[in-house]
């Protein structure tokens, strides 16, 4: 199984509600990362987990809440968003830093409009 | 933050031609790789080159590393529209993390 999943593919919330996106791989990858991509931009990192450690936080506000829960699965906890949160939030997942050649495998991505 | 800057941001050609796509940046690299983007869905990694090589090849696939300019190419042979997509260069500069170019839209027409 080569394959990242995410959940929802889409989601609209408003300002007020919490919400979660879901990311999993069953490849045995070690680390998994969070990215949010605005339209025409590029991927910006948001959070690494390594070996199921929060490794790096890009300042990300804190509305935005990382979980790891086990080896496989990942979460991003949502509160209290603003409309500049809209966005398309990415997961990926690498085999991990102690590899020389670490390529990333991305989900397709949950399309989150906030209102 | 983003290291990368793709040239052109925009590309458009005809089945059959081949497309190029550059890459600078500024730091220090472990290698630097490539992925695709079809439109609103997730990245595709297509070529990885280390910081020690030079040229690599995959399929249709070209890409060359210069790290005294600090720069890359991607080309891509014999285009098809199923290459139609956003294409982005990535640099690893260790602890796997990655840091994205703003990338090129190609569009291959039939």
């Amino acid at each position: 199984d080569t394959e990242v999943t995410q959940t929802p593919k889409h989601l609209v919330m408003g300002m007020t509600n919490k919400k979660s996106l879901k990311c999993e791989q069953h490849m045995g990858h070690r680390a998994m990362y969070w990215y949010k991509q605005k339209a025409k931009k590029p991927p910006e990192l948001m959070f690494v987990y390594s070996y199921e450690k929060l490794s790096i936080n890009e300042s990300v506000p804190s509305r935005f809440s990382p979980e790891c829960p086990n080896s496989s699965l990942l979460n991003l906890h949502l509160h209290a968003l603003q409309p500049e949160d809209s966005a398309l939030y990415l997961c990926a997942s690498s085999q991990g830093p102690d590899r020389v050649e670490d390529t990333q495998y991305f989900g397709p991505g949950t399309r989150l409009t906030v209102l | 933050s983003q290291q990368g800057e793709e040239d052109p941001q925009a590309l458009s050609i005809q089945e059959g031609e081949n497309a190029t796509m550059n890459c600078s940046y500024k730091t220090s690299i472990n290698n630097l790789q490539w992925y695709r983007q079809n439109s609103g869905r997730g990245l595709v990694h297509l070529i990885l080159i280390r910081s020690n090589e030079r040229e690599k090849h995959s399929g249709r696939l070209r890409v060359t590393l210069d790290t005294s300019k600090k720069s890359s190419s991607l080309l891509i042979t014999a285009s098809r529209a199923a290459d139609t997509a956003s294409y982005f260069c990535a640099t690893d500069e260790g602890y796997s993390t990655l840091t994205f170019g703003k990338g090129t839209m190609l569009l291959v027409s039939p």
